[in-house]
């Protein structure tokens, strides 16, 4: 079970933390991945962290403005985004997994405007 | 590396439905993952699909979602359409910098 918070309206060029809390499974084993959703667009991979949380990948347009990371004793991943830009509005996912097997979190919605 | 996708698919109620996924970009030994979008929903994973067919669904998907695999091409196929498969269809792949690469989906219409 993955239960995303934190979003939420901020203005161009401030700032949000989401947080996606985790139960169910043995968080520490495994990649955490966050996805967004444009209105009406189809789904965009944002960001991922893999085990152990010091091998991290961001889509190139949040790279330098979003941070991946994770506290496996709280089992929790977190997105710190900066220098939101109104393109950045969408529902953000939370997704346990890589390789093929994954779990989706039920999403928040950031809108920046 | 990337997946298209036609952007939609129709059969009747109670037929069957076969969704397309091409890799483009890479070896024909990549696999793929569906998942499903209910509208105004969040998606749900459905299965992965490896490039010699073989498949292995996601928890609690029926067995009525099945996959299969020709060269590039990646298919998702609904049997016994159910007015509940109505929905958006993602076809999804992964490279080591680049764990989630997707399609731009697919409208299933349950005519």
């Amino acid at each position: 079970h993955l239960l995303e918070s934190g979003g939420g309206l901020a203005q161009p060029g401030g700032s949000l933390r989401l947080s996606c809390e985790a139960s169910g499974f043995i968080f520490n084993e495994f990649a955490m991945n966050w996805v967004r959703q444009a209105p009406g667009k189809g789904l965009e991979w944002v960001s991922v962290i893999y085990k152990g949380g010091t091998t991290t990948y961001y889509e190139d347009s949040v790279r330098g403005r979003f941070t991946i990371s994770r506290d496996d004793s709280k089992n929790t991943l977190y997105l710190l985004m900066t220098s939101l830009r109104v393109q950045d509005t969408a529902v953000y996912y939370c997704v346990k997994g890589s390789g093929g097997s994954y779990v989706w979190g039920q999403g928040t919605t950031v809108t920046v405007s | 590396l990337g997946v298209t996708q036609s952007p939609s698919a129709s059969a009747s109620l109670g037929e069957s439905v076969k969704v397309t996924c091409t890799v483009t970009g890479g070896l024909s030994s990549y696999a793929i993952a569906w998942h499903q979008q209910h509208p105004e929903k969040g998606p749900r994973y459905l299965m992965k699909i490896n490039s010699d067919g073989s498949h292995t669904r996601g928890d609690g998907i029926p067995d009525r979602f099945s996959g299969s695999s020709s060269g590039l091409d990646r298919y998702l196929i609904i049997s016994s359409l159910q007015s509940d498969d109505e929905a958006d269809y993602y076809c999804q792949t992964w490279a080591s910098d680049t764990p989630m690469v997707f399609g731009s989906g697919t409208k299933v219409t349950v005519l």
